[in-house]
């Protein structure tokens, strides 16, 4: 059945550190791709999103590309912030249905 | 804020009780989600309701219902409750069945005692 894999935590990095969360998925068809996060004590949010092949999804400096061959849409970042620290996660929408699919999580702490 | 509320914020009970989660969707949004966030499994999508209908099942437990109301808002029913039941349960929602943008509540934190 449909899945998606990322990177297990937790993840800390320095203010300014560049980061990579990676993700893979397994799914039939074409499905659309997404990172939320969750900051502490709240629900999940919305990051970016990709609905097809070579998409690339981007939003407050956090940018993922839709990887059709090698079924991947790894989060990256170029310099984070105090600020960014929450969990992310990765998911699926696929494009049968409206059932999301997702990943587990990976817990970020940037500290100053 | 993403306009959809759930309550109780907070529950507390003992187990083999019964207890109710309320959601109320975004303005407008048809379709209800409801997901569980426990530690060691991550986030889990349990059911999905659209205009008060089910439309789609995942790992729910028999021991769990739900279900929507005509003024769209749906319930959380979960009863016989386990230790293992522990867990913050999400309530998102679309605004139809082909939006494929989810707006997440606040979440209501179960603890079994």
């Amino acid at each position: 059945g449909d899945s998606v894999t990322q990177m297990e935590g937790p993840v800390t990095l320095s203010e300014e550190a560049f980061l990579t969360i990676n993700c893979t998925y397994t799914a039939t068809g074409y499905p659309s791709l997404f990172w939320y996060v969750q900051y502490p004590g709240e629900g999940l949010q919305l990051l970016l999103k990709a609905t097809k092949a070579d998409d690339k999804g981007s939003n407050k400096g956090f940018e993922a590309t839709y990887r059709k061959e090698t079924t991947s849409f790894h989060l990256e970042k170029g310099s984070v912030q105090v600020s960014d620290s929450a969990v992310y996660f990765c998911a699926l929408r696929r494009n049968t249905g409206n059932q999301f699919y997702f990943g587990t999580g990976t817990s970020l702490t940037v500290i100053p | 804020d993403s306009g959809v509320t759930q309550t109780p914020k907070h529950l507390i009970t003992a187990t083999g009780q019964r207890v109710t989660l309320r959601c109320s969707p975004r303005s407008g949004d048809l379709s209800v989600y409801w997901y569980q966030q426990s530690l060691d499994q991550g986030l889990q999508f349990l059911i999905q309701y659209y205009n008060g209908e089910e439309r789609a099942k995942g790992n729910i437990l028999e021991r769990f219902s739900a279900q929507q109301f005509p003024d769209l808002h749906s319930e959380l029913n979960l009863s016989s409750l386990e230790l293992g039941d522990s867990a913050l349960y999400f309530c998102a929602s679309t605004r139809d069945t082909s939006t494929d943008t989810q707006y997440f509540g606040p979440g209501t934190r179960l603890t079994v005692l």
